[in-house]
């Protein structure tokens, strides 16, 4: 079975602030691969990153930085000096070749961001 | 940039009516999905389709849902009697393969489905 955990249903900072969204998985598969989606007010879902459980190497997209334990089977989002723009829930989610490769989201995390 | 298209974007219907959902992928990926957002829920995967069949699909996707590639472009889900508790948002989604080469699944806009 395999699970998604965003245990941080809202959060709220003030512009300029850093704040990380966390995410916990559970898979029983040794490939496997994790996702991060953004869900603005407007609905849509923008696809922000993929990693592969075999790539454990960080990364940062300009405010954007993911970090990727294999050892806490955590994907954890970050985004540093936070916009309003940024309002959003954010969706962690784990496909694997046993699904077909269907994503299976996490509950998602609404960030407020206030100026 | 190519993107998946979605219509419409808004659909009301009365309970026990038939519905078809309809997406256009982007034009060359070859894997496609459904998945729906109950208002305020997670999103959550219904079914995965490639090279003409079901590759995949969840409880949800019983028998009273239906998918289909009636062209080169389209791709429709098909709901035949609606329930009240069919009322959410069903995205589109594709991409271009499968695996660790390039995997990253494009959503539509979502069609807001109403059941009254």
């Amino acid at each position: 079975a395999q699970k998604v955990t965003q245990a941080q249903t809202e959060i709220s900072v003030v512009e300029k602030e850093d704040v990380t969204l966390d995410c916990v998985y559970e898979t029983r598969d040794t490939t496997y691969y994790l996702f991060w989606y953004k869900q603005p007010p407007s609905g849509e879902l923008v696809f922000l990153i993929r990693r592969n459980s075999f790539d454990e190497q960080n990364e940062i997209s300009g405010r954007y930085s993911w970090n990727f334990q294999k050892s806490t089977s955590s994907f954890n989002f970050t985004i540093t000096a936070s916009q309003v723009v940024d309002s959003a829930v954010y969706f962690c989610a784990l496909s694997h070749s046993n699904s077909g490769y269907a994503l299976n989201f996490g509950k998602g995390t609404s960030l407020l961001v206030t100026p | 940039e190519p993107e998946v298209t979605q219509t419409p974007s808004h659909q009301v219907t009365q309970m026990g009516q038939e519905v078809i959902l309809r997406c256009v992928p982007i034009s060359n990926h070859l894997y496609f999905y459904w998945y729906r957002q109950i208002l305020g829920q997670k999103v959550e995967f219904l079914v995965s389709f490639y090279n003409n069949e079901i590759s995949e699909k969840s409880e949800i996707f019983d028998d009273q849902f239906s998918v289909e590639r009636p062209d080169g472009s389209n791709f429709t889900l098909k709901i035949r009697s609606t329930k009240l508790e069919d009322s959410a948002m069903y995205f589109c989604a594709s991409s271009e393969s499968v695996g660790f080469t390039s995997y990253e699944q494009y959503f539509g806009p979502g069609t807001r489905l109403t059941v009254t």
